[in-house]
């Protein structure tokens, strides 16, 4: 079956590194996305990885373990705006379907 | 700029009526699809079309209904069948090349019962 899984809230704090990770137990997934949802707001890309190891964007980073069906999305130098939830989605081959979870609420505190 | 439209922002639906929910991108994205998303719940896929007029269902097309007449439109009709209906409805699109490619979404219509 396809199911992924992220933590339901965490808060970190302003300046620091936060990891925020996400497992699945699926077949077929051939990608593994990242997205950043403020309250109210349509998501925004962020970050994807198809092959094993890390994608680095500037403050942001993704890493991607297809054997262990484990992604992590690495969030450097936090700001307050990066207070909103993310959002782990799998990509489902030929038809290019995305699998989200039910994504994670990040709160920045001062 | 290039990017998706959704149309309108906020809509309201009575008792047995039919809506239809617009989404028009200028991206050139083959790929087109339809999510609803439920306070405190991800994502959920309702339609999706990959080319002109073809379109296939997604996890929860019951009570929805779509066409893709055109590439860079793909409306979306919840009918009277749709009995819950309130949530916030997000359009995507992506390229159609080979390999996964990142879907970009228009900024939503919040749809609520009258």
């Amino acid at each position: 079956g396809q199911n992924i899984d992220q933590p339901t809230e965490m808060t970190a704090t302003e300046g620091a590194i936060v990891q925020i990770n996400c497992t699945y137990q699926t077949s077929g997934f051939n990608g593994l996305f990242w997205y950043q949802q403020h309250a109210g707001e349509a998501p925004t890309f962020l970050s994807y990885n198809v092959l094993d190891g890390l994608e680095e964007k500037g403050r942001f980073s993704s890493f991607l373990s297809r054997s262990k069906g484990y992604s992590y999305l690495l969030l450097k130098e936090l700001q307050m705006k990066d207070s909103a939830s993310y959002l782990c989605a799998g990509h489902g081959g030929a038809t290019n379907k995305l699998i989200f979870g039910t994504g994670t609420l990040l709160a920045v505190q001062p | 700029d290039g990017g998706i439209t959704q149309s309108p922002k906020y809509l309201f639906r009575k008792e047995g009526q039919n809506v239809t929910l617009s989404c028009e991108q200028n991206l050139n994205h083959d790929a087109m699809y339809w999510y609803r998303q439920d306070p405190g719940q991800g994502l959920r896929l309702i339609y999706y079309s990959q080319i002109v007029n073809d379109f296939q269902k997604g996890d929860i097309a019951e009570g929805y209904s779509v066409s893709r007449e055109k590439k860079e439109s793909f409306p979306l009709t919840v009918t009277s069948a749709q009995k819950n209906p309130t949530a916030f409805y997000l359009c995507a699109s992506s390229s159609g090349s080979d390999g996964p490619q990142p879907q970009h979404f228009g900024d939503g219509t919040r749809l609520s019962i009258l």
